[in-house]
């Protein structure tokens, strides 16, 4: 069975510019998650998402945001990049139902120059 | 919300040796308590969990342990390896729905 599946790996973005990062969950799981990851904050909670609803979310600005397609897939997009966005970026896929196994795909890091 | 404090952060031990990480949460309603353990340059590997309804769970050299009267959990690694070096995460959930509160990760350093 394939694994959780973020796209792309590595991503450059300049200050101002927007960016889009995809994630493709464990066939048959319905809940994916996004996490950001950095050295001085650790791994902080996005938001959540299960059968296309945003079901839970973490204390990030507005210019975070998420959806989560028919077939699972989920995208999140953080518009008007600040240096401080440079991080990795985290999904995780699970069954949904209630509190299950979660596993992490390989994250995309993303730099803000 | 959940609040998970995770301790020590940096944890060197004899190759052979045990070593033991431990977590407490704030949210006596958690039931769910996974570890993982994350390798450079890729994401975190779930490696064990425990739910509520039980105070230990093993799985070859890995073991944990709840208490939930005084709500904290433990990883224990026995006859650790050079393979063992990670960075670990304990985590429990942030209530409402699916999504982890996770804590800040101990560096596990495996000496030859």
């Amino acid at each position: 069975k394939a694994g959780v599946t973020q796209t792309p790996r590595y991503l450059i973005k300049t200050r101002g510019q927007q960016v889009t990062l995809s994630c493709s969950p464990i066939s048959g799981h319905r809940s994916v998650s996004w996490y950001q990851q950095t050295p001085g904050q650790g791994l902080q909670f996005l938001f959540e998402y299960f059968s296309e609803t945003q079901r839970n979310k973490g204390n990030f600005p507005g210019r975070f945001s998420g959806r989560q397609f028919s077939n699972s897939r989920s995208e999140m997009n953080v518009s008007t990049l600040e240096l401080g966005d440079s991080a990795l970026y985290l999904c995780a896929s699970s069954l949904g139902e209630g509190y299950t196994e979660a596993f992490f795909g390989q994250g995309t890091r993303l730099t803000v120059v | 919300g959940e609040n998970v404090e995770q301790h020590p952060s940096t944890l060197s031990v004899q190759e052979g040796d045990s070593a033991v990480i431990k977590c407490t949460y704030s949210d006596s309603a958690s039931n769910y308590f996974p570890w993982y353990k994350q390798e450079l340059g890729k994401g975190p590997q779930l490696i064990i969990d425990i739910r509520s309804n039980v105070g230990e769970k093993k799985d070859q050299r890995i073991a944990v342990t709840l208490n939930k009267t005084a709500k904290h959990f433990s990883l224990h690694i026995t006859e650790t390896q050079p393979e063992d070096s990670a960075v670990y995460f304990c985590a429990a959930p942030r209530g409402g729905a699916d999504g982890l509160t996770f804590g800040k990760g101990t560096h596990l350093i495996i000496q030859p």
